[in-house]
């Protein structure tokens, strides 16, 4: 069954600390991907995402991602987090021309002070 | 702005009382989804209209109905709320030719008492 993978649920870090959320996928056709992010108390927004071309895409707030088909990942990446980053992340993937997102359980990230 | 807006933010429902939550979108989006959220979950796809076309989820319950009376607004009915359908529950709409880039209302909290 196509399905997404969040490899943490729960992540840690320190301001200023690096920071990397996996994600996989089980599916071999054409994918787009996406990462939304959830701030507390607020809807989800759109943090980034991968149609076609370069597999290295910016986002917003500093935020990157790299898609690796062979490895069928789509991590996202930030190099120094600070606290209001604190949220919830996460992956989506739409596969060939189905309108759903199949959802990854997400990833609460906690920055401390 | 173009908006996603969902009312109430927050509804208090008895067990077997009938409810509605609206959704209503400014952008022009022919595609609306209805998504059930869990604590520490992810969104769960209820059903989405493509244009007026209906597309239930195989395993959402028949609880759970909507109606689309045009392209701006889509409500959600839920028939027979159990304690168990207590949830956020979220509205999101998209563009049929960027069926996956899709924007996310503040969602609506559901009560069941």
């Amino acid at each position: 069954a196509q399905s997404v993978s969040q490899h943490n649920h729960h992540v840690i870090l320190s301001e200023a600390a690096s920071l990397e959320l996996g994600c996989n996928y089980s599916y071999g056709g054409t994918v787009n991907l996406f990462w939304y992010v959830q701030y507390p108390g607020q809807h989800l927004q759109l943090l980034l995402k991968y149609f076609s071309g370069d597999p290295l895409v910016k986002g917003i707030k500093g935020f990157e991602a790299e898609f690796i088909k062979s490895k069928f990942s789509f991590n996202l990446r930030k190099p120094s987090v600070q606290w209001s980053d604190t949220a919830e992340y996460f992956c989506a993937v739409r596969m060939d021309s189905n309108y759903q997102l199949i959802w990854g359980a997400g990833t609460k990230l906690i920055i401390k002070p | 702005d173009a908006m996603v807006i969902q009312n109430p933010r927050y509804q208090v429902t008895q067990f077997g009382k009938p409810v509605t939550l609206s959704c209503s979108q400014t952008l022009n989006h022919n595609v609306m989804y209805w998504y059930q959220q869990k604590s520490s979950q992810a969104p769960k796809l209820l059903f989405h209209y493509y244009d007026k076309d209906f597309n239930n989820e195989a395993d959402t319950p028949d609880n759970f109905q909507s109606r689309r009376p045009n392209t701006s607004f889509c409500f959600l009915d839920i028939r027979s709320p159990g304690l168990g359908d207590a949830a956020m529950y979220l509205c999101a709409t998209s563009r049929e030719d960027r069926a996956n880039e899709q924007y996310f209302g503040p969602g609506t909290r559901l009560t069941v008492t």
